[in-house]
């Protein structure tokens, strides 16, 4: 089945060591997306890529950057992560229509030690 | 500015009765609407969307949901709820330009037997 997938689904990693987090998909999306969330609160977006076209929301920190090399991989970069982005990360696609809707992936719950 | 409000944190439901999840929204222009629901430690799942044409969406999972433009409402609805329907719902509204989702701070949905 096309999907999003995200790897890994669970995340350690200790206060100030980088780490990434990575998403794939099958369904050929020109637009990927990579949003943080926190104890059921609504995903905040913090930047997407419509195809190379990288557009980095306002209110995110200089600590997370992305990459995606070509169209199915789409990685997050969290520099020197703090305590505060323990979280869920989650990826998402869309078709670049606004009409179509955004699919997404089950996440990685990020644990900072 | 572009706003979403779900304004009930949590609805309960008993198994077999109807079930509402209220959302409105506020935007300027044409409002591309979504539901989507998230089980615990999955990603966001697509129900719904509406983009034009007939007020009343039909959606997955016997889901259908009403757009109201003199209200600025999409309501999510259920004629029978399952206890499997328990979950987070959150609603979402694209505007015409940019693509971005803005999504409602998320209903708790609970449905006991």
């Amino acid at each position: 089945d096309a999907m999003v997938i995200q790897n890994p689904r669970y995340q350690v990693t200790q206060f100030g060591k980088p780490v990434t987090l990575s998403c794939s998909q099958t369904l050929n999306h020109n637009v990927m997306y990579w949003y943080q969330q926190k104890s059921s609160q609504a995903p905040k977006l913090l930047f997407h890529y419509y195809d190379k076209d990288f557009n980095n929301e306002a209110d995110t920190p200089d600590n997370f950057q992305s990459r995606r090399p070509n169209t199915s991989f789409c990685f997050l970069d969290i520099r020197s992560p703090g305590l505060g982005d323990a979280a869920m990360y989650l990826c998402a696609t869309s078709r670049a229509r606004n009409n179509q809707p955004q699919h997404f992936g089950d996440g990685t719950r990020l644990s900072i030690l | 500015a572009q706003s979403v409000a779900q304004p009930e944190d949590q609805v309960n439901v008993a198994e077999g009765n109807p079930l509402t999840v209220k959302c409105t929204y506020s935007v300027s222009g044409n409002p591309y609407l979504f539901w989507y629901v998230q089980y615990p430690n999955r990603g966001l799942q697509f129900l719904l969307k509406y983009i034009t044409g007939d007020n009343l969406v039909k959606g997955s999972y016997g889901f259908e949901a009403e757009f109201n433009k003199s209200q600025t409402s999409f309501h999510l609805k259920k004629p029978s709820a399952l206890v499997s329907d328990s979950a987070l719902y959150f609603c979402a509204v694209r505007v015409n330009q940019g693509g971005k989702l803005i999504f409602g701070q998320g209903t708790e949905l609970s449905v006991k037997p």
